[in-house]
């Protein structure tokens, strides 16, 4: 099925480092989610964004829904180890808004 | 219930057999949704409820694959004849409305066919 393209596909930083990941798709998106996922459980919402240019933050996390409406952003500011994870984008088009479809995950890890 | 529960967590079958995933999601939540996750991938949707009413089940990968929600709660996820293609994780989530906005994923189960 149809997947976002997320990258970097990992990271690997020291902590207190900021951390900047990315997702295009070839298609508009009409939503942008941000999870993130802890080995062994389901995805867990970290932003939701619902207009084009969009910027919310969430502590340390800040996302932005592309102007495009064909790409976004996250980014982690000064990172901590609790931070390891996989890192999803995921969204919405007009075809069906309620199917999400999501990219291939940015492994995060942290070095204390 | 506090959050979204599935059952088992675990599931090991053996090619040809057949499996039963139990979610039990939000208690009032109106949509319930199935998603599999192969190792190294993104979640992939395969079906989605709205009460008792199965509005979309374009993901299904095959007729082997079936789900029901009778009394708008409770849902399972059957697959038939499993293959070793079906080892995945699946994920339910359910939300309060009929989008995906408030989505609150389970834990998933871990499927293994050998």
């Amino acid at each position: 099925g149809q997947q976002l393209n997320q990258s970097p596909q990992s990271m690997f930083i020291q902590e207190g480092e900021d951390v900047s990941m990315n997702c295009t798709s070839s298609s508009i998106f009409n939503t942008w989610l941000w999870y993130k996922q802890d080995p062994g459980e389901g995805p867990v919402l970290l932003i939701a964004l619902y207009k084009a240019g969009e910027l919310t933050s969430n502590g340390r996390l800040t996302a932005q829904f592309g102007i495009t409406r064909k790409d976004s952003f996250l980014n982690i500011s000064a990172s901590i180890p609790s931070d390891v994870g996989i890192y999803f984008c995921a969204g919405t088009n007009a075809g069906n808004n309620r199917k999400l479809i999501w990219g291939l995950g940015t492994s995060l890890a942290v070095n204390p | 219930g506090a959050g979204v529960s599935q059952s088992p967590r675990y599931k090991v079958a053996k090619r040809g057999q057949d499996v039963a995933l139990r979610c039990d999601p939000i208690s009032g939540h109106v949509s319930l949704f199935w998603y599999q996750q192969a190792l190294g991938q993104g979640p992939e949707f395969l079906t989605y409820f709205q009460n008792e009413a199965q509005l979309d089940k374009s993901g299904l990968p095959s007729d082997r694959f079936f789900a029901e929600r009778p009394e708008g709660s409770v849902s399972t996820l059957k697959i038939q004849r499993t293959q070793q293609e079906d080892s995945a994780v699946y994920l339910c989530a359910s939300s309060p409305g009929g989008g995906p906005y408030g989505y609150t994923f389970g834990s998933g189960t871990r499927l293994t066919v050998v």
